[in-house]
């Protein structure tokens, strides 16, 4: 089995300022990892996901994230932050392959962007 | 394409009562998965099925839930008796699952907005 552990439930940042959400996960298999983001009153979006290949990741509106393999980390990343990136924030993990119909989500991390 | 559809969005219904939820999925996905999720956690999984195959329901919180996908196409997630406990926010998602030389490839799921259910 997986899991996920987000190591912050909230986290406040001035605007322009970096951020990093943090995610561990714990697996006896190769995993594909999943970061996802929601907005107040929307469903969950698909930020960016590591398959395979290079270990950084990177999405459309800044956000970055790197697999560590030994450290069983996938922390997400933002050199910048925006008010509109106000949002709760989740970690998730499949099983590679055959076992990867089920996503295991961490609690999640909100993040507050402070004008 | 409009995405993954739920309906109701919002539902109150009284202890005891039967509530039913309905999802539609993104037309070319052949998976459809329910999840729950609760105040202050994760999404956490229910169900899938493969066209209109259930293939994994051993996740299912109880009896009182079911869930049908009798085409291939909408699905709907049924809970009888319900209890103050399944008040939730219960989520579909769906996604296209690829054989890539005989190994199924990684599946990225696409949510909707969810159905929360209040049970009074």
């Amino acid at each position: 089995a997986q899991s996920v552990t987000q190591l912050d439930s909230q986290v406040p940042v001035f605007e322009e300022a970096p951020v990093e959400l943090r995610c561990n996960y714990s697996s006896s298999v190769s995993v594909y990892l999943f970061w996802y983001v929601q907005y107040p009153n929307q469903g969950l979006q698909l930020l960016l996901k590591y398959l395979s290949g290079s270990t950084l990741v990177e999405s459309i509106n800044g956000f970055e994230a790197e697999f560590n393999k030994s450290q069983t980390s996938f922390h997400l990343r933002k050199p910048s932050v925006h008010i509109s990136d106000t949002a709760e924030y989740f970690c998730a993990v499949s099983r590679s392959g055959a076992g990867s119909y089920q996503l295991t989500f961490g609690k999640g991390t909100k993040l507050s962007v402070i004008p | 394409d409009t995405g993954v559809s739920q309906n109701p969005r919002h539902k109150i219904t009284k202890r005891g009562q039967n509530v039913t939820f309905r999802c539609d999925p993104i037309s070319e996905h052949n998976r459809l998965y329910w999840y729950r999720q609760t105040l202050g956690q994760g999404p956490e999984f229910l169900t899938y099925f493969q066209n209109e195959a259930q293939l994994e329901k051993s996740r299912l919180l109880s009896d009182r839930f079911s869930a049908e996908r009798p085409k291939g196409s909408f699905s709907t997630l049924e809970i009888q008796r319900t209890e103050q406990g399944d008040s939730a926010m219960y989520l579909c998602a769906s996604s296209l699952a690829r054989r890539q030389g005989g190994v199924s490839g990684a599946n990225v799921l696409t949510f909707g907005a969810g159905s929360r259910l209040t049970v009074l």
